[in-house]
């Protein structure tokens, strides 16, 4: 299992330059999200997902989309980037459906450094 | 008001020593669930420890074992004989509710620094 995977590892962008962050995971996990983590900062909640075709708002909305087509993609968009939008976003996924039910801890990817200028 | 605080922004250890990293907590849910992750500087995000409110005993996974203390609203991780390895980052996490697993708040973290 490659467990959640994300690309780009890294991106520049100017101001009002739109992108996609990609976001997959081969676990079967029903629940994904997206956060962002801000220098010296935990992370915040963007948007999230409890299954194929839902989605819903986190704590950080603003400026971003999410659609989720299927299971293991949830892909991030920047619609209009702002140098607010400078941060470190990490995908994650987690499921109920193993042993440890909602005990279940999620499980992060590497996280995209995206630099906004 | 922030439901997750971690009021030590910076921690240092001596290396073998335990030391106690903080994480209060705000919730009106009776179900919810704490965890702890580590972010060396490389950055990723490692899983822990959990504990559940319902859980009647603190939870222990190796070297960490989390304080659990309901009625204080505290969940503070705890790492025993700690090791050059042990330095990063570490975040409190919570969850709220039986159906909110892909919802997390985190508090701003402690820097864990362990001297040799």
């Amino acid at each position: 299992n490659a467990g959640v995977t994300q690309t780009p590892k890294f991106q520049v962008l100017k101001t009002g330059q739109s992108m996609t962050l990609q976001c997959a995971q081969d676990m079967n996990h029903e629940y994904m999200s997206w956060y962002r983590q801000d220098p010296g900062m935990g992370l915040r909640l963007i948007h999230y997902s409890v299954g194929a075709g839902i989605t819903d708002q986190g704590e950080v909305p603003n400026g971003y989309n999410v659609s989720r087509s299927t299971t293991e993609d949830f892909p991030l968009r920047l619609l209009s980037a702002a140098p607010s939008q400078t941060s470190v976003y990490f995908c994650a996924s987690s499921s109920t459906g193993s042993s440890r039910g909602w005990q279940e801890t999620q499980y992060f990817g590497p996280g995209t450094r995206l630099l906004v200028l | 008001a922030q439901k997750i605080t971690q009021t030590q922004p910076g921690m240092f250890v001596q290396e073998k020593e335990a030391v106690t990293l903080d994480c209060t907590y705000d919730t009106s849910d009776p179900s919810y669930g704490l965890f702890w992750y580590k972010q060396p500087s490389s950055g990723e995000m490692i899983f822990l420890i959990y504990q559940g409110s319902y859980d009647q005993q603190n939870a222990t996974e190796g070297r960490y074992s989390l304080n659990f203390q309901k009625a204080r609203k505290s969940a503070n991780l705890v790492i025993s004989a700690s090791q050059l390895g042990d330095s990063a980052m570490y975040f409190c996490a919570m969850r709220e509710g039986y159906t909110n697993a892909g919802k997390s708040t985190f508090g701003d973290g402690t820097t864990l620094t362990v001297k040799p």
